[in-house]
């Protein structure tokens, strides 16, 4: 069925050091990936998004990947800061582009 | 431009009881989905309303039903509550551009059910 794995679940790294989540989807007709970031007592807020005729695509600091062939996407974060310690998710479309599906989301800790 | 809101932020409610969620999306959108966020389970996604019909409906039980307004406002209904059901409940909504699949999440209700 639809699902999407998402690794690691944690992640601390110093800041200034760059951070990579990888996620992996199953659903070959997917054309759409979005990268969620959730800070505490709030909704997730898009980061950074990628379609499927795109192999990259960069936005200051966060990069986001897409391999089709393996079905895997991943996000970048370079020069980690304190403020990037939160819940990243991953997402991808499923159902001709009618529901998303979640990857179980990351916790990532930069440490001053 | 104003974000997605919520109503109520929180919520407590007994088991047995039935409790209704309201969203309102960013002006211009006409989409509006609602997930449910556990620990345990994540971000499930519980249906998807566009121009005040649903689109699509996930894997949860009957007890749970939403509907949309002509203002794009949107409504959800969780029926006979049981302890399962705390979670925070989150609605996101997307612009109406063909191809446009960006959701964007209000701050969810957070419901206890006791």
């Amino acid at each position: 069925g639809e699902n999407v794995e998402q690794h690691p679940s944690t992640l601390s790294v110093q800041e200034g050091d760059s951070a990579v989540i990888k996620c992996t989807y199953s659903d070959s007709a997917s054309n759409y990936f979005p990268w969620y970031k959730q800070e505490l007592g709030k909704g997730p807020q898009l980061i950074i998004d990628i379609r499927s005729n795109v192999g990259e695509k960069k936005d200051q600091r966060i990069a986001v990947t897409l391999n089709k062939t393996a079905k895997h996407f991943s996000l970048h974060i370079t020069e980690t800061q304190p403020e990037d310690s939160a819940v990243y998710f991953c997402a991808a479309i499923y159902n001709y582009g009618q529901n998303f599906v979640f990857g179980p989301g990351t916790r990532l800790s930069v440490l001053p | 431009k104003a974000g997605v809101t919520q109503t109520p932020r929180y919520l407590i409610k007994t088991r047995g009881q039935q409790v209704t969620l309201s969203c309102s999306p960013i002006s211009g959108h006409r989409s509006v989905s609602w997930y449910q966020q556990t620990p345990g389970q994540g971000l499930q996604f519980l249906f998807e309303y566009f121009s005040e019909t649903q689109r699509n409906k996930g894997n949860f039980p009957g007890r749970f039903s939403g509907r949309q307004f002509s203002n794009s406002r949107s409504e959800m209904n969780v029926s006979t509550l049981e302890l399962g059901d705390s979670a925070l409940y989150l609605c996101a909504s997307s612009p109406t551009v063909t191809g446009g699949y960006e959701q964007y999440f209000g701050p969810g209700t957070r419901l206890t059910v006791t």
